[in-house]
């Protein structure tokens, strides 16, 4: 099946600054979508984007299908970002219905 | 328009036991799919189902089932609970690719 990496896996920022998360997959895919785990569970939809590039408030994201990765951008962080961020794909090939996730990169931002 | 709603929210089960899980999909979605989520992991795919069959199915055994109904909500039955089912599961809507994902139930087994 389909591997989807996630790096860093931990990261540490300061209120205000700046960040970029990587997901790397393994095969082509006709969905990618990102999401924010908050402290109770709930996986909040941040971006659905097999390709291209989309833009919301302080976030965005690029996929590059070509190069098989997908890249979540968080401008001016502020502490309710904290929290566990995955990218989930779907293979394009075959019956396969399910989103492979990645490890997720575990976000903390101090004020 | 409500989203995806799961119950119940927790749940404590003794090792053995049988559990069911409900799931109720956001409005207009015809396909449910679960996951589940241990400690410190990404979710895990157990199975998919649409028009009221199993369309796909993870690396799950057999003591893990489901349902769907005409309505599209669905069960998740889990028989002959092990301590390393505990874990929260985690309920997915779509048409078509996006999914969106209910609040979760944790499951605990003692």
């Amino acid at each position: 099946g389909i591997q989807v990496e996630q790096s860093p896996p931990d990261l540490i920022l300061q209120e205000g600054a700046n960040s970029t998360l990587r997901c790397n997959f393994s095969d082509s895919v006709n969905n990618l979508q990102w999401f924010h785990q908050n402290p109770w569970g709930q996986l909040i939809n941040l971006f659905y984007i097999p390709s291209g590039t989309k833009q919301n408030g302080r976030l965005s994201a690029t996929t590059v299908a070509t190069e098989r990765y997908s890249l979540l951008y968080i401008s001016s962080s502020q502490t309710t970002d904290s929290g566990v961020y995955f990218c989930a794909a779907q293979i394009s090939s075959g019956s396969a219905r399910q989103l492979t996730f990645g490890s997720g990169t575990q976000l903390t931002v101090l004020p | 328009d409500a989203g995806v709603t799961q119950s119940p929210t927790h749940l404590i089960k003794t090792r053995g036991q049988q559990v069911t899980l409900r799931c109720s999909p956001k409005s207009g979605h015809d396909t449910v799919s679960w996951y589940q989520q241990a400690l410190g992991q990404g979710p895990q795919f157990i199975f998919q189902y649409y028009e009221e069959e199993e369309r796909q199915r993870g690396n799950f055994p057999d003591r893990f089932s489901g349902h769907q109904f005409p309505n599209y909500s669905s069960e998740l039955n889990v028989n002959a609970l092990l301590l390393g089912d505990s874990a929260l599961y985690l309920c997915a809507s779509s048409h078509g690719s996006e999914q969106y994902f209910g609040p979760g139930t944790r499951l605990t087994v003692t």
